[in-house]
């Protein structure tokens, strides 16, 4: 069965840090991978997505960024962190090319909170 | 723009009571509509509905879309306190490499 994981599940850094969020997926190949964050009391917004290795669609434009080193592995990165940049972040996934329609599932997410 | 909004914004209720919670999109090329559960971490999947499959049920869980209305109900009976969490709801377009879009969600609470 697939799996997803994030790590780590909390973390706090003072603004201007620089970020690395990690997420990877097990017993699945060429899934399509998502970051999302969630805000107090808000929806959950598309950050990047990825159809494949090194292939990153930004959705919102901002400070961070998205790559995909690894077939199974998504990374969320920042240079400089903004106290806007507090929220919940989690990684999904869905099969690729699918037939039929099978929905994204979701990490466990890690709560950033900036200082 | 694709939009997803979703009412009541919170609501609270005794156990055993039956709930309705609903959700309204405007999508372009409408492919499914998706509720989740979120209690304290990962959103985990309900129900997907589309044009073929516009009823889902699960124990006491149950789901309609209406694609004239552009609407969907999620509909839970004789509540229980582990149904208290976030519900959110979801669309895809047809296009866009399963992008969804969700909305707030609702906020249930269960009271013993």
């Amino acid at each position: 069965s697939q799996t997803i994981h994030q790590w780590p599940a909390t973390l706090v850094q003072p603004v201007g840090s620089p970020l690395s969020l990690e997420c990877t997926v097990e017993g699945t190949s060429n899934p399509n991978l998502y970051w999302y964050r969630q805000a107090a009391g808000r929806g959950l917004q598309l950050l990047f997505y990825s159809v494949g290795i090194g292939q990153i669609s930004s959705e919102v434009p901002q400070n961070l960024s998205a790559s995909r080193p690894q077939d199974r592995q998504f990374i969320l990165s920042s240079k400089k962190l903004l106290l806007s940049d507090s929220g919940f972040y989690l990684c999904a996934w869905s099969p690729q090319g699918k037939y039929g329609n099978q929905p994204q599932h979701f990490g466990d997410g890690t709560r950033l909170s900036i200082l | 723009e694709d939009k997803v909004v979703q009412s009541p914004l919170s609501l609270v209720v005794h156990e055993g009571d039956t709930v309705t919670l609903n959700c309204s999109y405007e999508v372009t090329n409408f492919r499914s509509l998706l509720w989740y559960k979120q209690e304290k971490k990962a959103p985990t999947f309900l129900f997907m509905l589309t044009s073929s499959g516009i009823e889902k049920k699960s124990g006491r869980l149950s789901s309609i879309l209406d694609k004239k209305e552009l609407s969907s109900i999620l509909n839970i009976t004789a509540t229980q306190t582990g149904d208290s969490a976030i519900y959110l709801c979801a669309v895809e377009p047809r296009f866009g490499n399963e992008k969804l879009t969700f909305g707030t969600g609702t906020r249930l609470t269960i009271i013993p």
